[in-house]
């Protein structure tokens, strides 16, 4: 059964950059996708992007195409998201969750602030 | 994009009641959809894929149906821990463009 542990919390200034990591335990880490999914306070889910190892680059949702990038180290089992420019409306809770279309194990959720 | 559209945004039901959930996608997705379950302060979890396989774990009480654009889910006879917001999500597009609906919350009466 696969475990999806995200960092913690964090505190961002507008402009900066936040990155956002995932680590999974549990399966064959190499032959599974991680994507990752934002929820705004009291908002819906927003699909960000993923990487699908048998295409063995990102793909990423065309809203956030230029601001994020999400790496993968398979000697770790972790999967980084990296999003840049931050403004207010990024404060959101970023879950990685595995699956590349569909998501089946998720991660706890890491709050992301946004703030002046 | 493929715009996911739920109602109703709020249900109440009883326990021991049905409960019905419908999502509507603005073109054909065929029958590559999911429905999540997201109870507050949680992740979500995966409750149905091909707009009808449950996923694993999951209680017979709940089913997925419909194909093209029209779907629901069922549950049929409610529980109170089924409690929470319900999302569908499409995953037909190539490139991926995956969409979620807004939500249904629903509520014990």
């Amino acid at each position: 059964q696969v475990q999806l542990v995200q960092s913690g919390a964090e505190v961002k200034k507008f402009g900066s950059s936040v990155k956002v990591s995932c680590k999974a335990s549990g399966g064959a880490f190499s032959s599974y996708a991680i994507s990752w999914v934002r929820q705004a306070p009291g908002q819906g889910l927003e699909w960000m992007g993923g990487f699908i190892p048998i295409f063995g680059t990102p793909i990423y949702a065309q809203k956030f195409q230029g601001r994020v990038t999400i790496t993968t180290d398979e000697s770790t089992n972790t999967t980084n998201m990296k999003l840049s420019s931050l403004r207010s409306e990024d404060t959101a809770v970023y879950y990685c969750a595995r699956g590349g279309d569909l998501f089946d194990s998720w991660g706890q959720g890491t709050l992301v602030t946004v703030s002046s | 994009e493929i715009m996911m559209t739920q109602s109703p945004a709020i249900l109440s039901v009883s326990p021991g009641e049905r409960a019905t959930l419908s999502c509507r996608a603005s073109q054909s997705i065929s029958s590559n959809l999911a429905w999540y379950q997201q109870k507050p302060g949680q992740a979500p979890r995966l409750l149905i894929y091909g707009a009808s396989t449950r996923a694993t774990n999951i209680p017979a009480r709940f089913s997925g149906s419909g194909s093209g654009t029209e779907f629901t889910l069922t549950i049929s006879s409610l529980q109170s821990e089924d409690f929470g917001v319900y999302y569908c999500q499409q995953y037909t597009n190539w490139p991926p463009r995956y969409t979620f609906g807004q939500g249904t919350k629903l509520e014990i009466k």
